[in-house]
């Protein structure tokens, strides 16, 4: 069975503050996908990144950079200069590769970011 | 271009009562996947549709059924409601071919009385 842990309930920082939402995931499968959304007060999940197993590359995109290692089974999230429009609950995700569009998601509990001005 | 619209946005039942739930996925989507979020927890998956038929459930009892039209929109209907299912009730649409991340839409807000 796939399981995605976020031990962070809540993280509060200051404005321009780096901050790090961790992710350990457990699956038995030798190929899988990992995800970040984002989930702000409207509900809406908001799409961040996915990696592929095989790609252990780290990835950087503005502000935003991930941090893969199937050594530690970790994903990490990395918002470096925070601003408040962060603030909001992320969501580490694990999928199957399976049959094109077949997959379905297993998501942690979230992470409650708020960036304080 | 549309993303995914989910209706009604809030509803509020009570026990016993059955309840339906509707999607219109993103432009161009064939699949829709249903998830429940609880207050304070990760989506679950409840279940997903594509070419009208279910192709894919999660850990949810019979009482959860759903329907996908020849237009690619789906419904999520709940019977014999308890209080256990107030939740956000998300959609998620998909192109089946593609294998892209999913699409969602704001949720509808069940509360259950």
């Amino acid at each position: 069975a796939q399981k995605v842990t976020q031990a962070q309930t809540e993280i509060s920082v200051v404005e321009k503050e780096d901050v790090t939402l961790d992710c350990v995931y457990e699956t038995r499968d030798t190929t899988y996908y990992l995800f970040w959304y984002k989930q702000p007060p409207s509900g809406e999940l908001v799409f961040l990144i996915r990696r592929n197993s095989f790609d252990e590359q780290n990835e950087i995109s503005g502000r935003y950079s991930w941090n893969f290692q199937k050594s530690t089974s970790s994903f990490n999230f990395t918002i470096t200069a925070s601003q408040v429009v962060d603030s909001a609950v992320y969501f580490c995700a694990l999928s199957e590769v399976s049959g094109a569009g077949s997959y379905q998601l297993t998501f942690g509990k979230g992470t409650k970011l708020s960036v304080i001005p | 271009d549309a993303g995914v619209t989910q209706s009604p946005t809030h509803l509020i039942k009570t026990r016993g009562q059955q309840v339906t739930l509707r999607c219109s996925p993103k432009s161009g989507h064939d699949t829709v996947s249903w998830y429940q979020q609880a207050l304070g927890q990760g989506p679950q998956f409840i279940f997903q549709y594509y070419e009208e038929e279910e192709r894919q459930r999660g850990n949810f009892p019979d009482r959860f059924s759903g329907h996908q039209f020849p237009n690619y929109s789906s419904e999520l209907n709940v019977n014999a409601l308890l209080l256990g299912d107030s939740a956000l009730y998300l959609c998620a649409s998909s192109f089946f071919l593609s294998n892209q991340p999913q699409h969602f839409g704001d949720g509808t807000r069940l509360s259950i009385l």
